[in-house]
């Protein structure tokens, strides 16, 4: 079954304790991307690839990291967590860029930081 | 800054009537939008798009028109039925550009 699976699917952390946020696809997928929901603001895109070993800030990359060593996977990388990035994490595909190409979401990462 | 305003947070219609969301964009640069539907608990799934060549795109009951000039799309669903309760979001991109900018949501109720 074509899907993007994220783990964990909840994590409750404390201020500055990393974490990571894994993000994997099995479409083949050269466009791989993450983005954040919260109320008013819909979904913002923290940051993008393109293809292996090349990654891009979206609109709200601070707080951040990101490594595309694979096609199929795309980790989210917080080094110091603080409560501001509490929210709900979505990964997601597409065949190649964002423009013309719908994107495929995985289920969402519930985060919540104390 | 918000380049993508969805500004109905909610919506709510009879089954069998016309759901209309509406969006708007401040980016002349957007040449692709798509619309996104979204259960609880689930991703965004992918609904329907329309390029900026086009100013309508129709695939079944859901249809979108795109006004250009007004940088207003909409999404009508006819007929609406339960099943498409959900939060829809309105997305758009620039083809010079690969970042994906969202709306905030409109949370559709469709009452049997």
């Amino acid at each position: 079954e074509a899907q993007v699976t994220q783990n964990p699917r909840y994590l409750i952390t404390v201020t500055g304790k990393k974490l990571t946020v894994t993000c994997s696809q099995n479409m083949n997928h050269e466009y791989m991307s993450w983005y954040r929901q919260d109320p008013g603001l819909g979904l913002r895109q923290i940051y993008y690839s393109m293809n292996v070993e090349v990654t891009d800030k979206g609109d709200v990359p601070e707080g951040y990291k990101v490594s595309r060593k694979e096609k199929r996977n795309f980790p989210l990388i917080l080094e110091s967590p603080s409560p501001n990035q509490t929210s709900l994490y979505f990964c997601a595909s597409s065949l190649s860029g964002a423009s013309y190409n719908e994107q495929f979401f995985g289920p969402g990462t519930r985060l919540t930081v104390l | 800054d918000q380049q993508v305003k969805q500004n109905s947070p909610s919506l709510s219609v009879q089954e069998g009537r016309i759901s209309i969301l509406n969006c708007d964009y401040t980016n002349s640069m957007f040449d692709y939008f798509l619309w996104y539907k979204k259960y609880p608990a689930e991703g965004p799934t992918f609904l329907i798009s329309i390029s900026s060549i086009k100013d309508k795109n129709e695939d079944g009951r859901f249809t979108v028109f795109l006004n250009k000039s007004a940088k207003h799309l909409s999404l009508h669903i006819v007929p609406s039925q339960p099943g498409d309760s959900a939060v829809y979001f309105c997305a758009a991109s620039a083809s010079n550009n690969n970042d994906m900018r969202f709306g905030a949501g409109t949370r559709l109720t469709v009452k049997p």
